[in-house]
């Protein structure tokens, strides 16, 4: 009964190739968002959807997009791959916005070769 | 520029004893303030928050207490078990964004 999952839990790939990221949640949150956990350990956001609409869009690379479906899934695509990349992913969400809990994923461990 | 800092990358106490783990802020715009928990690869879990309006908040174990005019808040727990042994994040929500903005997170190790 997984709340947040994602997949793959593993990634490896070279540089320069194209990969996605799927998150899906079960909570019936409105909200999620993309978490980058770098070499140093910060956690930082990345992107916020709600209700399928982008929120928070932070200073990332445009070779990554975000792709809502609908409001349980995000999935975060990542086109030409760069070492810089890699890093852990997590997906999180919550009931709303406005709501001061967010419940996180497993992660995606990405790493660049 | 770091908004919400942990100065100390790691902690270890004696089981049974108090573990306290301290978080600085700058921003005033934060109105929730929470701590994460997180295991070797596992996502972070939630473990308690305090609103900005209050200065304690208690959850068994866990106490988190918040000093506004000092801007700092602290996560308290007693007694310390080697279960709680893990990497412990501070969080601060934006109230304007709903952005959380982490600390870089303390280990906490304690030994039986």
């Amino acid at each position: 009964d997984t709340a947040v999952s994602q997949t793959p839990k593993y990634l490896v790939t070279q540089m320069g190739n194209d990969k996605s990221i799927k998150c899906e949640q079960n909570l019936g949150h409105d909200t999620m968002y993309w978490y980058k956990q770098d070499s140093k350990k910060f956690l930082k956001i990345m992107f916020s959807y709600n209700n399928k609409e982008l929120i928070i869009n932070e200073t990332v690379p445009n070779r990554f997009s975000p792709k809502s479906p609908d409001k349980a899934h995000l999935n975060l695509h990542i086109n030409s791959l760069e070492l810089g990349d890699s890093a852990v992913y997590f997906c999180a969400s919550s009931q709303d916005f406005a709501a001061e809990t967010q419940y996180f994923g497993p992660g995606t461990r990405l790493l660049v070769l | 520029d770091q908004q919400v800092k942990q100065n100390s990358p790691s902690l270890s106490v004696q089981e049974g004893r108090i573990s306290i783990l301290n978080c600085d802020y700058t921003n005033s715009m934060f109105d929730y303030f929470l701590w994460y928990k997180k295991y070797p690869a596992e996502g972070p879990t939630f473990l308690i928050s305090i609103s900005s309006i209050k200065d304690k908040n208690e959850d068994g174990r866990f106490t988190v207490f918040l000093n506004k005019s000092a801007k700092h808040l602290s996560l308290h727990i007693v007694p310390s078990q080697p279960g709680d042994s893990a990497v412990y994040f501070c969080a601060a929500k934006e109230s304007n964004t709903g952005k959380l903005i982490f600390g870089q997170g303390t280990t906490l190790q304690v030994k039986p």
